[in-house]
């Protein structure tokens, strides 16, 4: 089946460093998104890219959509504490449905 | 505006014991998304619905599971027998317009199954 890989797993950075992590996949995907996710929590959106080579910020957030529409990363800029947490990947197919492929999640941990 | 609510938001129980899981998209999404998140297998849809009719269930793990949705407002999920393995948090998601990209995910049900 698809699958998404999501790379690094986890980081350890110092507060103000800037963040960079991304998705790949075997598979073409016509929507990407990406989520963070707190402790006892649900998955909150904070960008969605519907076309490929589209750049998006949200604040301090940063993510593009692949050429080959396979890949997407998401950058984060002058990390703070609050933003330790899981980011997942995730790929949808928008024809014939809305089937959502969540990577593995990469887990921040931000040093104040 | 309220967001997805789920209940009960932890559940206990007992190898063999029918678990249901209750869900309420927000009002006038006509979109909703049944997760499973564990450690080992991250984050796996298991259904969705659109307009109350199940568009795909092909992740639902085996007859153990059902879900339905009588009306736009609520949705349940059940297992019946549930087992140890079934052990995780249990999400529902919803999304506007038939289902955008943007789902809206509830907080969870973590279900424990000694």
């Amino acid at each position: 089946g698809q699958q998404l890989n999501q790379s690094p797993q986890s980081m350890f950075i110092q507060e103000g460093e800037d963040v960079s992590m991304n998705c790949t996949s075997s598979s073409i995907f016509n929507t990407w998104l990406w989520y963070k996710q707190d402790p006892g929590e649900g998955p909150v959106l904070l960008i969605a890219l519907y076309k490929a080579g589209e750049l998006t910020s949200n604040g301090r957030l940063t993510a593009q959509f692949g050429i080959t529409r396979k890949d997407s990363f998401l950058n984060i800029s002058a990390s703070i504490p609050s933003d330790v947490g899981i980011y997942f990947c995730a790929g949808q197919l928008t024809t014939g449905g809305f089937k959502t492929i969540f990577g593995a999640g990469t887990r921040l941990f931000v040093k104040a | 505006d309220a967001g997805v609510i789920q209940s009960p938001r932890h559940e206990v129980t007992e190898m063999g014991q029918e678990v249901t899981l209750r869900c309420k998209p927000i009002s006038g999404h006509n979109s909703l998304f049944w997760y499973r998140q564990t450690m080992m297998r991250g984050l796996e849809l298991l259904i969705y619905f659109n307009n109350n009719v199940p568009i795909d269930d092909s992740g639902m793990p085996e007859d153990r599971f059902s879900a339905k949705m009588p009306n736009a407002s609520f949705s349940t999920l059940k297992i019946q027998p549930s087992e140890p393995r079934d052990s995780a948090v249990y999400f529902c998601a919803s999304s506007p317009m038939g289902g955008s990209s943007e789902q809206y995910f509830g907080p969870g049900t973590r279900l424990t199954v000694t």
